[in-house]
């Protein structure tokens, strides 16, 4: 299995500019993240998705927007570039939901490192 | 604002020496989780605590999960430079599914 996969790992965006991040699982999970992180901080929600077709905004969604048309696929698209975007994100998927009984785990990509200029 | 309030932020300390973190918040967790990240590369599962004053134990970490579920900490014993890195714990916040990250703790150990 190839778990969570993001790309690109790196990208460099002008103010202004669109793109979109890619993340695919092959877990058949239910329950998928993104998340982003700045330097030295934890992460912070952006969207969630609890199923194909169902989205839900996070705790900073503003300036974001996601799909979630496969049980796959959970893109994350960046309208209009912005210096305050620049950070790592991460796309994470789990099978059940966060009401873990079990040692049940978020599988996490290798993030993508975004910088904004 | 971080839903989940993690403290210290930071944490200097020698090898040998004992600490704690702590995860904090106003609300209630159905469960909460610990990580643990290195620089580069995504958060790893340390453990998962489901019941109310639950304590376990890995290795030279203990963690503890609070009697009304609305914090936790982390010890550790006898630090080693090993166990440098960024602390996390995740928990659920509020209803649905919004499964959210403190700010982190990071630790360094120095030999």
């Amino acid at each position: 299995n190839a778990g969570v996969t993001q790309t690109p790992k790196f990208r460099i965006l002008k103010i202004g500019q669109s793109m979109t991040l890619q993340c695919t699982q092959d877990m058949n999970h239910n329950y998928m993240y993104w998340y982003r992180q700045d330097p030295g901080m934890g992460l912070k929600l952006i969207y969630y998705s609890v199923g194909a077709g169902i989205t839900d905004k996070g705790e900073v969604p503003n300036g974001y927007n996601v799909s979630r048309s496969t049980t796959e696929d959970f893109p994350l698209r960046l309208e209009l570039a912005a210096p305050s975007q620049t950070s790592v994100y991460f796309c994470a998927s789990i099978q059940s939901g966060p009401r873990w009984r079990t040692n049940e785990k978020l599988f996490f990509g290798s993030g993508t490192q975004l910088s904004v200029l | 604002t971080q839903l989940l309030e993690q403290s210290p932020q930071f944490l200097s300390i020698q090898e040998g020496e004992n600490l704690t973190v702590y995860c904090n918040s106003s609300s209630v967790f159905s469960s909460l989780q610990w990580y643990r990240q290195e620089p580069g590369e995504g958060p790893v599962l340390l453990v998962t605590v489901v019941t109310g004053g639950e304590v376990k134990k890995l290795k030279r970490l203990t963690f503890q999960f609070g009697d009304a579920r609305k914090d936790s900490s982390l010890h550790i014993t006898a630090a080693q430079p090993g166990d440098t890195g960024l602390y996390l714990c995740a928990g659920e916040v509020g209803a649905g599914n919004m499964l959210t990250f403190g700010g982190g703790t990071r630790l360094m150990v120095k030999p």
